[in-house]
């Protein structure tokens, strides 16, 4: 295991809705991204925080947002849901910090995400 | 776009090496090929990199060509459980940004 983990597991909301995920990353990692994996498609980057900013961002709209809390705990937030947002959502932490080469990102179980 | 080429599938008898091929033929010089696998619904797991050297870890070992244009991972005795999409991605490893392509299905058949 990787000692990163994300809340909920499932999650259920109707288009237009808001919604939070959650994602713990590994103990001492300070970096941490985001994908979206659609049915039978391979992740797509959403965007990465580095020390709680924003450090690099996927072609995704403004209203796909996120957080890095002091202790590297992380949020992304999807507002006005979208049906093609149905998804499994993943996040990834690292030890290093952005900019060493050759790191290694640690994925979390990811959290599936269905919009009626 | 994803910079590599991978057979979409692949199978292997329980036992037996199983050797995944990755073309990467536009290849930087600062890019390390990195290997993952996503067992079905879960996230991806990593598996190993590299940038120049053939590596080896108690996973698999990953051979890369001398102008690293394309790579083979290599699971020396495949069992039922190393079922799974096998990607290889290229990357500078110094940002967040992993392309995934659709990978390579490995089935482990007994």
């Amino acid at each position: 295991e990787t000692g990163v983990t994300q809340s909920p597991t499932h999650l259920i909301k109707t288009r237009g809705q808001q919604v939070t995920l959650r994602c713990s990353s590994q103990s001492g990692h300070n970096t941490v991204s985001w994908y979206q994996q659609a049915l039978g498609q391979g992740p797509q980057f959403i965007f990465q925080y580095y020390r709680e900013e924003e450090n690099g961002r996927g072609n995704f709209p403004p209203r796909f947002s996120g957080l890095q809390f002091p202790n590297y705990s992380s949020e992304l937030n999807v507002n006005a849901l979208e049906l093609d947002d149905s998804a499994l959502y993943l996040c990834a932490s690292s030890l290093d910090s952005s900019g060493v080469p050759g790191y290694t990102q640690y994925f979390g179980p990811g959290t599936r995400l269905t919009v009626l | 776009d994803a910079k590599t080429t991978q057979p979409p599938s692949m199978d292997c008898a329980e036992g037996r090496a199983a050797n995944l091929p990755c073309n990467h033929s536009t290849i930087s010089g600062n890019e390390y090929v990195y290997w993952y696998r996503q067992i079905h619904s879960q996230g991806p797991q990593y598996i190993i990199h590299g940038l120049k050297n053939n590596e080896t870890n108690e996973m698999a070992s990953l051979i890369i060509t001398e102008d690293r244009k394309s790579s083979t991972l290599i699971l020396p005795h495949a069992t039922l459980r190393d079922t799974a999409v096998y990607y290889c991605i290229v990357s500078p490893g110094n940002t967040g940004k992993l392309i995934f392509g659709q990978g390579t299905t490995l089935q482990v058949k007994p």
